[in-house]
Formats: structure tokens, C-alpha cells, sequence
């Protein structure tokens, strides 16, 4: 039931481009996508809906695919702030409205 | 407009203490989650909560642990006689309304548990 995140872990240089992938075993409502730094609270950044939706949040975007029960962020242009370990929170069909995350992808952005 | 509000942010107990982690909910929240986090791992769930009910428990183990959500008051998450393994950071998560009406979660900083 648990959402499988890849990559586990990314390193990159200040400017370059990541996609984190986050897919189901079940059929998704929602996908939502939040960050962690070290020691703090996660915070959110979007909910993808079924239907193939795209949204964006800065230079963060991501998609959801409905059919393939998959969901993937794109962080372009990276930032230094962008460290930190991203999570997916799944939202299955048939399940009792609770989010259910990953194990989560390392982010290390570097100068 | 205060967050989500853990206490304590650290607590140590020894081996077979009771262990009672609370969370306040932001202003105008009635749906409450509590995560379970390990270093290198995610957010476990463990029980989700609207205000004096238990909507799922189906990720906190069957003995030792329990939830509540009272009418007033914060929600707490009591571990009875703790074992080295119960070391870890719990979350707590409010909402408006359920995520199933696309309600995203709002985390407090989380309790560091500690067992000796």
C-alpha cells in the first residue's frame, strides 16, 4: 500500500534538473508532494488530482498520471533551498481518507 | 495564527515508562494524524482521528499504544511501558476536512522520543 519513491537519493549542482517518480499499487484519488529539511516539519507543495494534471509552484512542477497510478516532480533550475527529502502521500480508492507517504528521495543541492 | 503544536519537542523516558506526546491542532482543524518517522525512512501512519472518534488505527500496533481526540483539549498519543524500539519522531498532521476533499496535512515539529 505504501507509495514507491526513486530515486532513494539525488545529488545535484546549483541550476541542474531532477525528477523524483512516486507510483501505486492501487488507484489514487490524489497524490500530494511535501519536503523536509533536517530536524523540521514537512511542508507542503501541491496536490495532483486524477486526471492528468500538471501544476506548478515556482520552478517545482509535477504530474500525475491516473492510468499508471503515478506521480512525478520536476524541480528545474535547482536552488540551494530545494535540499531536503521529498515524500509523496498517496490517497487510495477504496481507502478511509488518510495519506499513506513513501520513504521519501533525498534531495543534496549543491554550489 | 498558531501552527500545529507538538509537546514536548523532546522526551526521555526509561524502558517500561508511559510515554504521552500531545498535539494541538491548528485553529479550526477537527481531522488530526499521527506519524511515526524513522532515520532513512518515511512517514509511517498510525491512526487517524476526528474530533472524540478514531477514524483509523490500522497503522498503531494493537497493544501498548492508543490515540485520543477529545472535544476539548488536544489530541495525545500514549505509549504504556516503552521499549528501545518505540525511539523515534512522531508527528502529528491536522486538516480542515479530510484529504479525500483534496484538504492538504499541516505538521507540527514532532516529538524526538527517546527510550533508555
Amino acid at each position: 500500500q505504501q507509495p514507491v519513491q526513486s530515486p532513494q537519493a539525488v545529488i545535484l549542482r546549483e541550476g541542474e534538473d531532477a525528477v523524483i517518480n512516486c507510483s501505486s499499487s492501487k488507484a489514487l484519488y490524489s497524490v500530494h508532494w511535501y519536503r523536509q529539511k533536517h530536524g523540521e516539519a514537512p511542508i507542503f507543495l501541491m496536490i495532483l488530482l486524477k486526471g492528468g494534471e500538471q501544476k506548478g509552484h515556482d520552478k517545482i512542477s509535477a504530474s500525475f498520471n491516473e492510468k499508471k497510478q503515478q506521480s512525478s516532480l520536476y524541480l528545474t533550475a535547482s536552488q540551494l533551498s530545494y535540499s531536503g527529502t521529498y515524500f509523496c502521500g498517496t490517497d487510495s480508492q477504496g481507502g478511509s481518507e488518510k495519506l499513506v507517504f513513501g520513504k521519501g528521495t533525498k534531495l543534496t543541492v549543491n554550489p | 495564527n498558531a501552527g500545529v503544536m507538538q509537546n514536548p519537542r523532546h522526551l526521555v523516558r526509561r524502558r517500561g515508562q508511559e510515554a504521552r506526546l500531545r498535539c494541538s491542532p491548528m485553529k479550526g482543524h477537527s481531522h488530526v494524524y499521527w506519524y511515526r518517522q524513522l532515520p532513512e525512512e518515511g512517514l509511517k501512519f498510525m491512526v487517524y482521528l476526528q474530533k472524540e472518534n478514531i477514524i483509523d488505527e490500522s497503522g498503531m500496533p494493537k497493544e501498548r499504544f492508543s490515540a485520543e481526540f477529545p472535544k476539548e483539549g488536544p489530541s495525545i498519543l500514549r505509549i504504556q511501558q516503552v521499549v528501545r524500539g518505540d525511539s523515534a519522531a512522531y508527528f502529528c498532521a491536522s486538516s480542515q476536512g479530510s484529504v479525500s476533499t483534496n484538504e492538504k496535512l499541516f505538521f507540527g515539529s514532532g516529538t524526538q522520543l527517546s527510550v533508555l
